[in-house]
């Protein structure tokens, strides 16, 4: 199946700081991408839906400017939290939708732990 | 708007022995569906998918999943299950390229 990576893995940051994710596609062109959040135990929330080459769509309760989104080209978006508070503490998953070939299929990548202190 | 209900919470198996997760969706209109696989820390990894034709889908690591349109379910299924399988499983529905999830349902299998 396709590729999709993350990174940072694991950060660490203090409270009041910026922490920028990188989400890309390694084999296939993802016009669409999504962030999706998730407590321990629980499900995948999504955050937002991320086009390129326009503005992102968030999820009712989302703050926009908090969770800032671009998705500057077909193969990569970024989530920065910006002025993380330790309640922005989670897992944060991105996924990037594969429509070639008649498929329509999201692919998930492994995710990065994010822990403010 | 469409929505996932995970019958099951947690399943806890012995090795080898048939596991079913249950899954059920309502939705308005047609929609994907999709079984994914969660190990802890990590992300999530496609199982298998029906997107239209035969009923019964075949994925990854011998799961199989059969859609019920007139039930709304879509059941996942293996027939002997090993330690490896330990994990969270989720499934989800897809409209529009946008996802909804079930609230998951730990596997847990047991020597």
């Amino acid at each position: 199946g396709a590729v999709v990576s993350q990174h940072p893995s694991r950060v660490i940051c203090k409270s009041g700081t910026s922490v920028k994710i990188e989400c890309r596609s390694l084999d296939f062109q993802a016009t669409t991408m999504f962030w999706y959040r998730q407590f321990p135990k629980q499900s995948l929330m999504l955050m937002a839906t991320s086009n390129e080459g326009s503005k992102a769509t968030y999820e009712q309760g989302v703050e926009k400017d908090k969770f800032l989104i671009n998705h500057a080209s077909l193969t990569l978006s970024t989530l920065t939290v910006t002025s993380a508070h330790p309640e922005d503490s989670s897992f944060y998953i991105c996924s990037a939708r594969d429509k070639a070939g008649g498929t329509d299929t999201q692919y998930f990548g492994p995710g990065t732990r994010l822990t403010v202190l | 708007a469409q929505s996932v209900t995970q019958l099951d919470s947690q399943v806890p198996v012995f090795e080898e022995a048939p596991v079913e997760l249950r899954c059920n969706y309502s939705s308005s209109v047609s929609v994907y569906l999709f079984w994914y696989v969660q190990y802890p820390n990590q992300g999530l990894q496609l199982l298998l998918k029906y997107l239209s034709g035969s009923t019964l889908v075949k994925g990854i690591n011998g799961f199989e999943a059969e859609f019920n349109k007139s039930q709304t379910s879509f059941h996942l299924r293996k027939p002997s299950v090993h330690i490896s399988d330990t994990a969270e499983y989720f499934c989800a529905v897809m409209r529009a390229g946008k996802s909804t999830f079930g609230d998951g349902t730990t596997l847990t299998v047991k020597p």
